[in-house]
């Protein structure tokens, strides 16, 4: 699977929109653009998932970009519970599935 | 969404037993379940690859007679960390791939592993 570049942590305050980025600047044709996120002491958490189009779901919004290279998950309206690590993962159609983890954002929300 | 647990969720035992865990799709069936495993402050790690029916494809550097792995059935796969010892205390965390576009993953809570 093609590399990820995120930044290690980001800052938001409670209530505000969070905009967490992610370079893919290698992504293929095929590769899939996926988010989790992972709380304190427990398993990774689905969040969203993308080809080309934008996708909004009930957690978030993923915004990617038209030559795919980045993308970046929107969380309109940032709590408390959002504070986690977010990583941005690509995973090839037919590369096993497997997902790949980096480092992921951590991102910290203030009351 | 789709729900994947794990048993125990925590475990602690003395150096040189064995431990097993469970790791089962409630709601879906599962013919690939993977096992990752994350150390302190560190990101996952993937171990193996689980396939129902078949011998699991295990990562570099894991040792497969040391992490049995057998995915004996559609809903439910077990890692068995043999003769445990205190480097083998860690969270591991399993996860279930539900077919369809971007075949999304789904997490298990992760075990808490702690040899003593």
């Amino acid at each position: 699977d093609a590399k990820t570049t995120q930044p290690n942590s980001m800052e938001s305050n409670e209530e505000e929109p969070v905009h967490l980025p992610c370079n893919h600047s290698t992504i293929s044709g095929t590769d899939y653009i996926h988010w989790y996120r992972q709380l304190p002491s427990q398993g990774p958490e689905y969040v969203i998932h993308g080809l080309t189009s934008n996708v909004n779901n009930r957690m978030a919004s993923l915004a990617i970009a038209e030559d795919r290279k980045s993308s970046t998950l929107i969380l309109h309206r940032a709590t408390l519970r959002d504070a986690a690590v977010y990583y941005c993962i690509l995973r090839g159609y037919n590369a096993g599935n497997m997902l790949t983890f980096g480092g992921g954002t951590r991102l910290m929300v203030k009351p | 969404g789709a729900v994947v647990s794990q048993h125990p969720s925590r475990v602690i035992c003395k150096s040189g037993t064995s431990v097993k865990i469970e790791c089962r799709s409630l709601d879906f069936q599962a013919t690939t379940m993977f096992w990752y495993r994350q150390f302190p402050k560190q990101s996952l790690m993937l171990m193996a690859t689980s396939n129902e029916g078949s011998k699991a494809t295990y990562e570099q550097g894991v040792e497969k007679d040391k992490f049995l792995i057998n995915h004996a059935s559609l809903t439910l796969s077990t890692l068995t960390v043999t003769s445990a010892h205190p480097e083998d205390s860690s969270f591991y965390i399993c996860s279930a791939r539900k077919t369809g576009a971007g075949d999304t993953q789904y997490f298990g809570p992760g075990t808490r592993l702690t040899v003593l």
